[in-house]
């Protein structure tokens, strides 16, 4: 079982739906972050948590809206999305933000497709 | 400019071979740790090895290496003895800067290693 766990796996949804998609990790870290990936792209930064609180947010539309209510949970609440916004989101958590050598823990991942 | 080059469209191996995949990187941070992640077809990111810039050996972690050429800003992943489920893509990642700020980690596009049996 993986340390990092997202739900749900795949998620279809239309463009005036909302939706949230989940991420747990069992592995004690202090940071959480969400990144996307798109075919073809570098995986993108969205959001870095630290302690709860958001440190990073690398100028993702407000259709996108993160919520870290403890150190274990971190969720990414989805609005009014378009077509571009269909990727695969990960989630991952590290035992620090500030932590040079330390690698980050993915989940595998909620594969999004807005129709 | 990217932090992270990563120019193999795709790459193939026979089993129990060795591959070398590319990945070269720009900063002016002389302090940086360089990564590399597996990601199957499952989807979920799988840490391989890191090197620290101010480390002086190359990394290995038991059949991955890394050969790690400064002056050339380069830290290709080698596998040795290549095996069928090491089919995944493969992605160099680059942390700048000490601790003490949040250093975010940079992702290159990937590269694609099928390994034929």
């Amino acid at each position: 079982e993986t340390g990092v766990t997202q739900t749900p796996r795949h998620l279809v949804m239309g463009m005036t739906n909302k939706k949230s998609l989940k991420c747990e990790q069992h592995l004690g870290h202090n940071a959480m972050y969400w990144y996307k990936q798109s075919a073809k792209k570098p995986l993108e930064l969205m959001f870095v948590y630290s302690l709860e609180e958001r440190v990073e947010n690398n100028s993702v539309p407000s259709r996108f809206s993160p919520e870290c209510p403890n150190s274990s949970h971190l969720f990414l609440h989805l609005h009014t999305l378009q077509p571009e916004d269909s990727a695969l989101y990960l989630c991952a958590s590290s035992p620090s933000a500030s932590y040079l050598t330390g690698e980050l823990f993915f989940g595998e991942g909620s594969r999004l497709t807005v129709l | 400019a990217q932090k992270i080059t990563q120019t193999q469209p795709g790459m193939f191996v026979q089993e129990k071979e060795a591959v070398t995949l590319d990945c070269t990187y720009d900063t002016s941070d002389p302090s940086y740790g360089l990564f590399w992640y597996k990601q199957p077809s499952s989807g979920e990111m799988i840490f391989l090895i890191y090197q620290g810039s101010y480390d002086q050996q190359n990394a290995t972690e038991g059949r991955y290496s890394l050969n790690f050429q400064k002056a050339r800003k380069s830290a290709n992943l080698v596998i040795s003895a290549s095996q069928l489920g090491d089919s995944a893509m493969y992605f160099c990642a680059m942390r700048e800067g000490l601790t003490g700020a949040n250093s975010k980690l940079t992702f290159g596009k990937g590269i694609t290693l099928s390994v034929r049996p």
